[in-house]
């Protein structure tokens, strides 16, 4: 089984809207991180938001927020009041117990129009 | 914030040809760092895992012989692809951690858009 789904191949929003971006993740551990990345079309992987497995309030940074449902095992990122420069691929990622490495969903590529 | 700094960001040659990219964490010392392979519109395939003063961990179906990793001091790892062919192409990407605290991002490198001609 996948252990990161995003199942929103692409998606579009109208500028200034809000959009939210779906992911769900599977694991049998009690600690784990879940993060989104933002990669627009040069390539650099943004990171953008953590949330971690104890933390009981969903995480903000700046315009973007996580909306943690921890017993659906839901992890979707929010942007709100959209921009142009929003338009890229976004990943979200889960980093499990005290494991280094992370995995990736298969990203969502979002378009923002004017 | 931490940096990692990879290079070079692009490469095109001929088939045979071995490419080394080198990942450096520019402000801080990264024991461990991570090499990723990336097909277009496509999710971050992590290849391997290097580990400073050891071997790397490599994933299910990654030829080590094929993607050699080397990982010699705290802020620099190199993955050379040996005699490189056209199914070799792709975007890599390194990253590292500077710490091991759950909540720390990975911080990546800008990616190298490897061609094989």
């Amino acid at each position: 089984a996948q252990k990161i789904t995003q199942t929103q191949p692409g998606m579009f929003v109208q500028e200034k809207e809000a959009v939210t971006l779906d992911c769900t993740y599977d694991t049998s551990d009690q600690s784990y991180g879940l993060f989104w990345y933002k990669q627009p079309s040069s390539g650099e992987m943004i990171f953008l938001i953590y949330q971690g497995s104890y933390d009981e309030q969903n995480a903000t940074e700046g315009r973007y927020s996580l909306n943690f449902q921890k017993a659906r095992k839901s992890a979707n990122l929010v942007i709100s009041a959209s921009q142009l420069g929003d338009s890229a691929m976004y990943f979200c990622a889960m980093r499990e117990g005290g494991a280094g490495k992370s995995t990736f969903g298969d990203g969502t590529t979002l378009t923002v129009k004017p | 914030g931490a940096v990692v700094s990879q290079h070079p960001s692009r490469v095109i040659c001929k088939s045979g040809t071995s490419v080394k990219i080198e990942c450096r964490s520019l402000d801080f010392q990264a024991t461990t760092m991570f090499w990723y392979r990336q097909f277009p519109k496509q999710s971050l395939m992590l290849m391997a895992t290097s580990n400073e003063g050891s071997k790397a961990t490599y994933e299910q179906g990654v030829e080590k012989d094929k993607f050699l990793i080397n990982h010699a001091s705290l802020t620099l790892s190199t993955l050379t692809v040996t005699s490189a062919h056209p199914e070799d192409s792709s975007f890599y990407i390194c990253s590292a951690r500077d710490f091991p605290v759950s909540n720390q991002p990975q911080h990546f490198g800008d990616g190298t858009r490897l061609s094989i001609l």
